[in-house]
């Protein structure tokens, strides 16, 4: 069965400090989606990156960085150079099949709720 | 603006009554979905839909209805029969389902906290 483990409950850390949030997978599928997505205060999820199985490449965008290693079924997260508004809870998740979920359902991980303080 | 909207953020209900949840978006997506999440917890999927006038049970169906009449609307009843309905709802929506690979990330609206009082 298909499980996303977020072993970190709660991470605090001083800004400018770096942290990485790690993602655990489980799936029987060889089609498979990994997500993350931030939800601030406010509640929203929003939606900061989306990877397939078969695109191993690390990939940086700004501060934030993406380590996807399928022999480990890991997906971690790494901010750099953290900042206050980094505070929020981030979950990962999975969605199985071709074309990236043939039921739309993300498998969400619990969340692992980033503290960065001044 | 394009977005997912949800109303409203904050709604108290009293023990036996329905209430619903609305939930509006102009991004032109066929499928559109409803998960709640409860403290401390990841999301679970109650309905989906992925086209006008069809939508499928998610984990969670239990003590809820949808609707989806409008390509743009997806609203969410939570009746009587749900036992334990205090939690924060979020609608989503995606291109569509069973789209190529570039298509169907889920975005999210911001939600919409049910407390039963």
């Amino acid at each position: 069965a298909q499980k996303v483990t977020q072993a970190q409950t709660e991470i605090s850390v001083v800004e400018k400090e770096d942290v990485t949030l790690d993602c655990v997978y489980e799936t029987r599928d060889t089609t498979y989606y990994l997500f993350w997505y931030k939800q601030p205060p406010s509640g929203e999820l929003v939606f900061l990156i989306r990877r397939n199985s078969f695109d191993e490449q690390n990939e940086i965008s700004g501060r934030y960085s993406w380590n996807f290693q399928k022999s480990t079924s890991s997906f971690n997260f790494t901010i750099t150079a953290s900042q206050v508004v980094d505070s929020a809870v981030y979950f990962c998740a999975l969605s199985e099949g071709d074309y990236g979920g043939s039921q739309g359902n993300l498998i969400f991980g619990k969340g692992t709720k980033l503290s960065v303080k001044p | 603006d394009g977005g997912i909207t949800q109303s409203p953020k904050y709604l108290f209900r009293k023990e036996g009554q329905n209430v619903t949840l609305s939930c509006e978006q102009n991004l032109n997506h066929d499928a559109m979905y409803w998960y709640r999440q409860d403290p401390g917890q990841g999301l679970r999927l109650i309905y989906y839909s992925q086209i006008v006038n069809d939508f499928q049970k998610g984990d969670i169906a239990e003590g809820y209805s949808v609707s989806r009449e409008k390509k743009e609307s997806f609203p969410l009843t939570v009746t009587s029969a749900q036992k334990n309905p205090t939690a924060f709802y979020l609608c989503a929506s995606s291109i569509g389902m069973g789209t190529p690979v570039s298509g169907n990330t889920i975005y999210f609206g911001e939600g919409s906290w049910l407390t039963v009082v």
